[in-house]
């Protein structure tokens, strides 16, 4: 069980607007800033969104984030058949033991 | 350009000891801030964080497995290498490294990826 909450599935048609959300606890999301993860079928996932709201170089603005509280969205524009994969979402989280990163369960995005 | 290797065994027995490397190249490992860490995915599954090394040798476990693991670093190899004990078929998984520039920071660069199987 991942300590961060996604939707397992999601999904969409061509053009839509779909969003994504992971739930936290104030000792990750809540102090900590969140970054989602793209993992295309049979690949490495690939950074797609850092820092809550930024978007590496080469990640379409289609792809938005934000935080609030303990809480994180991820927002696709103009939904692709090529945004069809699996998105995380992960944080550092301020473990009694020392920092950790901890991901969530993953939503798997389906484009109708 | 940045890459990551993982090199290991694709199948190990219950109860071995799992010991993979991470070959990095396009940066050092000695460069501040420079982090490596372990990531891994059972099939279908999700990602687990496992654990991280900086350039300064800060490391850290996962609490769940933290009994099991150990992760070091040779600089002048530009490897970073994860050995986990006593392995069980639940520890079935791809198994990822991936760099990271700072704590609270993300992973910008990942491996590819090796499956391991734990079956006698």
């Amino acid at each position: 069980q991942s300590v961060l909450t996604q939707p397992p599935s999601a999904s969409g048609t061509p053009g839509q607007r779909v969003t994504i959300s992971c739930s936290g606890s104030s000792s990750n999301i809540g102090s900590n800033t969140v970054n989602w993860y793209q993992q295309l079928p049979g690949t490495a996932p690939k950074l797609l969104i850092y820092s809550n709201n930024q978007r590496p170089s080469g990640v379409p603005d289609r792809f938005s984030g934000s935080k609030s509280g303990t809480s994180a969205s991820l927002a696709i524009s103009g939904l692709q058949s090529e945004d069809e994969a699996d998105y995380y979402c992960a944080a550092w989280d301020d473990s009694l033991n020392g920092p950790e990163v901890v991901f969530g369960g993953g939503t798997k995005l389906t484009v109708l | 350009q940045v890459t990551l290797k993982e090199s290991g065994p694709v199948l190990v027995k219950p109860t071995e000891t799992l010991t993979l490397t991470c070959t990095v190249s396009g940066f050092s490992l000695s460069n501040a801030r420079m982090g490596v860490s372990w990531i891994r995915q059972p099939p279908g599954k999700a990602l687990e964080w496992l654990a991280h090394i900086f350039s300064n040798d800060e490391k850290s476990y996962s609490t769940s497995l933290k009994s099991r693991l150990t992760i070091s670093k040779d600089t002048s190899k530009s490897q970073v290498v994860l050995t986990m004990t006593n392995m069980d078929p639940v520890d079935t998984a791809t198994y990822y490294c991936a760099r990271i520039r700072g704590s609270n920071s993300n992973y910008d660069y990942w491996g590819q990826g090796t499956l391991v199987t734990v079956s006698s």
